[in-house]
C-alpha cells in the first residue's frame, strides 16, 4: 500500500508566476484536502475534493484552485503568486466516509516565492 | 482569530519522564479533537483522537485528556522517549464534519 505522494518536494518562483502541485492519493481513498503551512503557524484548510467535486473550501482566493482526477490523484493551482504564498502545501488523503476526520497526509511541497 | 490554541511554542522532557502538551480551543462547537505528530521533512501523522462524549482516550503510551467546561486538552506521553521527539499538532472539528482546525504545535525534545 503506498502513502501519499506528493511532487515536487521544493519549488521556487518568482511574484507572479502560476504553480502547480500534485499529489497522489493513498490507495482506496477517495477525498483529498490541501492544507497551507505557513512558517511557525499550523497547517490551514485550503479545500478539499470528493468524487472530483469541491467539497468545501478555506479562507482563500479564488487563484487558489484545485482538481481531482479520476484515480482520485489532484492538483493545486495557484495563480498570479504572491510573496506571502511561501509555504509548505501538503496534500492529505482520508478514506470514504471520514473525509474530515482521520487524514493521511504526504511530505509536502516546499513552496518559495521570491 | 485562532479556534485552536497551543500556547507552548517548544517542550524539553527527559527521557523516561512525563510530557504534557497542552491545547486550548474557543469553538464551543467543536466535538472532535486529535493530535499529530511532524518529523522534520514528513507530513503530519494521525496519532490519537478523542470526541466530546469521552473525558479520555489512551492509546498505549499516549493518553489525550479532555476538559470541556474548560475548552481545554491534553496530550501526556508516557515514558517519553528520544523517538518522540517531533512537533505536536492539536487540531479540532465540529462532529466530524468540518475541515480540521489545526493549533501552531508544540516543539517537543525529549533529551536522552
Amino acid at each position: 500500500e503506498t502513502g501519499v505522494t506528493q511532487s515536487p518536494t521544493h519549488l521556487i518562483k518568482t511574484r507572479g508566476q502560476q504553480v502547480t502541485l500534485r499529489c497522489s492519493s493513498q490507495s482506496g481513498h477517495n477525498t483529498v484536502s490541501w492544507y497551507q503551512q505557513a512558517l511557525g503557524q499550523g497547517p490551514q484548510f485550503i479545500f478539499q475534493y470528493y468524487r472530483e467535486e469541491e467539497n468545501g473550501r478555506g479562507n482563500f482566493p479564488p487563484r487558489f484552485s484545485g482538481l481531482q482526477f479520476p484515480n482520485y490523484s489532484s492538483e493545486l493551482n495557484v495563480n498570479a503568486l504572491e510573496l506571502d504564498d511561501s509555504a509548505l502545501y501538503l496534500c492529505a488523503s482520508s478514506l470514504p466516509g471520514q473525509g474530515w476526520e482521520k487524514l493521511f497526509f504526504g511530505s509536502g511541497t516546499q513552496l518559495s516565492v521570491l | 482569530d485562532q479556534q485552536v490554541k497551543q500556547n507552548s511554542p517548544s517542550l524539553s522532557v527527559q527521557e523516561g519522564r512525563i510530557s504534557i502538551l497542552n491545547c486550548d480551543y474557543t469553538n464551543s462547537m467543536f466535538d472532535y479533537f486529535l493530535w499529530y505528530k511532524k518529523y522534520p521533512a514528513e507530513g503530519p501523522t494521525f496519532l490519537i483522537s478523542i470526541s466530546s462524549i469521552k473525558d479520555k482516550n489512551e492509546d498505549g503510551r499516549f493518553t489525550v485528556f479532555l476538559n470541556k467546561s474548560a475548552k481545554h486538552l491534553s496530550l501526556h506521553i508516557v515514558p517519553s522517549q528520544p523517538g518522540d521527539s517531533a512537533v505536536y499538532f492539536c487540531a479540532a472539528s465540529e462532529s466530524g464534519n468540518t475541515p480540521l482546525v489545526f493549533g501552531k504545535g508544540t516543539r517537543l525534545s525529549v533529551i536522552a
